[in-house]
């Protein structure tokens, strides 16, 4: 069962405009809510969390935005800038363990 | 601080052979991971470790697959013998002491199994 989904495979935005990065999930026992940026050949980084308790996190050009009811959280990228090109992925943690749960991704591609 | 360091980078071998991948974690951390990642899905935990302890190989396919971490430092995972699902990157990943979410990746083993 796929508990974490991304259900976007790719995304293409143009350079200085706003990328919106989705997910959903169904277990409502995630406590924390990550995501993961990864280039061709690397291992994913780590890009910016948000805890179950909060709705929103913001991190320079990038926020998170989390909706409980809806179980569904957002990255937003803005502006984004051709090193944003990447896939990312969104991760969520089980309360009380340290297991991550991954999406499949979502390839985003900043055209110039 | 250096990252965590996984060898080899590549590997390509035939199905029925034995396959074994290196991971050195980030200095002080006690949680060390393995993941496998198929081509256009998401890393899936294999194995988690707490010190020399496991903590979940829930989904390690113990029929074929075997991981150790001797010491609480290095780890080894092995493949005898592959199949061709077996293809796919592995990655080692590590965790500060504490409970922390955020998890360090290594650069991964890519395994071609043909």
């Amino acid at each position: 069962d796929q508990q974490v989904k991304q259900n976007s495979p790719s995304l293409s935005v143009q350079e200085g405009r706003i990328s919106i990065l989705n997910c959903d999930y169904t277990n409502s026992m995630f406590d924390y809510f990550l995501w993961y940026k990864k280039y061709p050949a690397e291992g994913p980084t780590f890009l910016i969390s948000i805890s179950s308790i909060k709705d929103k996190n913001e991190d320079g050009r990038f926020t998170v935005f989390l909706n409980k009811s809806a179980k569904h959280l957002s990255l937003h990228i803005v502006p984004s800038q051709p090193g944003d090109s990447a896939v990312y992925f969104c991760a969520a943690r089980l309360q009380g363990a340290q297991k991550l749960v991954f999406g499949q991704g979502t390839r985003l591609t900043i055209n110039p | 601080e250096a990252g965590v360091a996984q060898s080899p980078r590549y590997k390509i071998i035939e199905k029925r052979q034995s396959v074994a991948f290196w991971c050195n974690p980030i200095s002080g951390h006690a949680t060390l991971y393995w993941y496998q990642q198929i081509l256009g899905q998401g890393p899936k935990l294999l194995i988690q470790f707490q010190n020399n302890g496991v903590v979940d190989d829930s989904q390690l396919p113990k029929d074929r697959f075997s991981a150790e971490r001797l010491k609480g430092v290095d780890s080894t995972l092995k493949i005898q013998p592959a199949k061709l699902e077996d293809s796919a990157v592995y990655l080692c990943a590590s965790s500060a002491p504490g409970g922390s979410y955020e998890q360090y990746f290594g650069p991964g083993t890519r395994l071609t199994v043909t």
